[in-house]
Parts: C-alpha cells; structure tokens; sequence
C-alpha cells in the first residue's frame, strides 16, 4: 500500500537557520504530494504541492520539489523564522477519478521549534 | 469561496456516554467528505470517508460510525465513548472532480473522554 516516511523530529532551529524535513514515499501510479502544516491548537493547513515529477511546490518561503527518481518531497526552507515553529506533515494523495476518492496518507508528522 | 466548519471546538465527555460531531461545507456541491483522528503525539488516521449522500466507507475498525444526511454535511457519532478515542479530530473535504485532488481541512474538535 501507499506510504509516507518523514524524517523523525523533534527539530529545533535557531531563527534564520536552513530548514530541511525530508520525505520520502512509496506508492503505486503518479501520487501528488502535499506538504500541510499544523499550527499549536489548530487544524491543518496546505502549505504547498506538487502534481508531477520535477514540479516545485512554494509558498511563504517553503519549498519543495517532486523527485520521481528518488521517491522523495524534501521540505525546505532558506531562513525559518519564530513563527514557523509547527508540526510538518507531508502527504500522498492517489489521483482520484471515478470511483476513486483519492484519500491523503501522511507521514508521521515532524515538530519544528524556532528559538530566537 | 468554499469553507469548512465543524464543531464544537473542544469537549469533555465522560466513558460510556455519546457523541457526535458536525461538520459542514458551503461553496461546493457533492464533494469528497472524511473524517481523520490525530491521537496525541501521532500522524494522522482515516476514519470514514464518503462519496455521496448516504455513502460512508469505513478504514479501521473502531467504535465510531459516521453519517452523511445530507450532501455537504458529515457526522461522527458514537453510542459509548471509550476512554481510547480521545483525540483531535478532523472533518475535511475535497472537489470530486478529477482534476480536484487537494484536500481542505476543517479547525479540528479536541476530546477528551475521561
């Protein structure tokens, strides 16, 4: 079956430090990946994703781009700042079509602290 | 725009007793609706999901059952809660058109049953 492998936390970063969570994947056909973020007390929200192979995924300084040859959705990030500070969670989603209802599996999740 | 909401926000129920949480869409007709736990310190669980009026799928076995009376409403119910389906969960949604594959998250409902 589909499955999600993140890179185990704790993480803990200085403000403007380089962030990287890596991810990898297994899963039959051409998944989309989704990197979703999970602020203290809240829901979860899409962070950013990626449809295809080579397609880089951006949003708010994030980034992260779909290696096929790799299986793999690093998340990173150039300067983190405070705010960041979250639970990352990466995500599959088989293309849903027909009867399909294209479910999201998720990676364990990684906890992200920025100290000042 | 479409929006998802679900409530209540947070509740305390004792062992044994019912439950049931709501959820609602607005925006968007005939979507894609699911429900995920989050247990403390863990990813993620597909509980239900759900294509249609009426149609609920089950992923694990558990003590929970789900019900969709309506096209953009999901519930999540149980006859007797366990002190074991305490959690953070989460009603989401997605388009079920086929170029529609990101799935949008409700805020959550903390439970604690004690």
């Amino acid at each position: 079956g589909d499955s999600v492998t993140q890179m185990e936390g704790p993480v803990t970063l200085s403000e403007e430090a380089f962030l990287t969570i890596n991810c990898t994947y297994t899963a039959t056909g051409y998944p989309s990946l989704f990197w979703y973020v999970q602020y203290p007390g809240e829901g979860l929200q899409l962070l950013l994703k990626a449809t295809k192979a080579d397609d880089k995924g951006s949003n708010k300084g994030f980034e992260a781009t779909y290696r096929k040859e790799t299986t793999s959705f690093h998340l990173e990030k150039g300067s983190v700042q405070v705010s960041d500070s979250a639970v990352y969670f990466c995500a599959l989603s088989t293309k849903a079509g027909g009867t399909s209802y294209g479910k999201l599996t998720f990676g364990q999740g990684t906890i992200l602290t920025v100290h000042p | 725009s479409q929006t998802i909401h679900q409530w209540p926000a947070t509740l305390v129920q004792p062992v044994g007793s019912p439950l049931s949480l709501e959820c609602t869409v607005e925006g968007t007709s005939n979507p894609n609706l699911y429900w995920y736990r989050q247990a403390a310190g863990r990813g993620l669980q597909l509980l239900f999901y759900s294509v249609g009026i009426g149609q609920i799928s089950s992923e694990v076995p558990q003590n929970l059952s789900a019900s969709r009376p309506q096209d953009r409403q999901f519930i999540l119910s149980s006859k007797k809660l366990l002190l074991s389906d305490s959690g953070f969960y989460l009603c989401a949604w997605r388009d079920a058109g086929i170029s529609g594959n990101t799935i949008y998250f409700g805020e959550g409902s903390w439970l604690t049953v004690v």
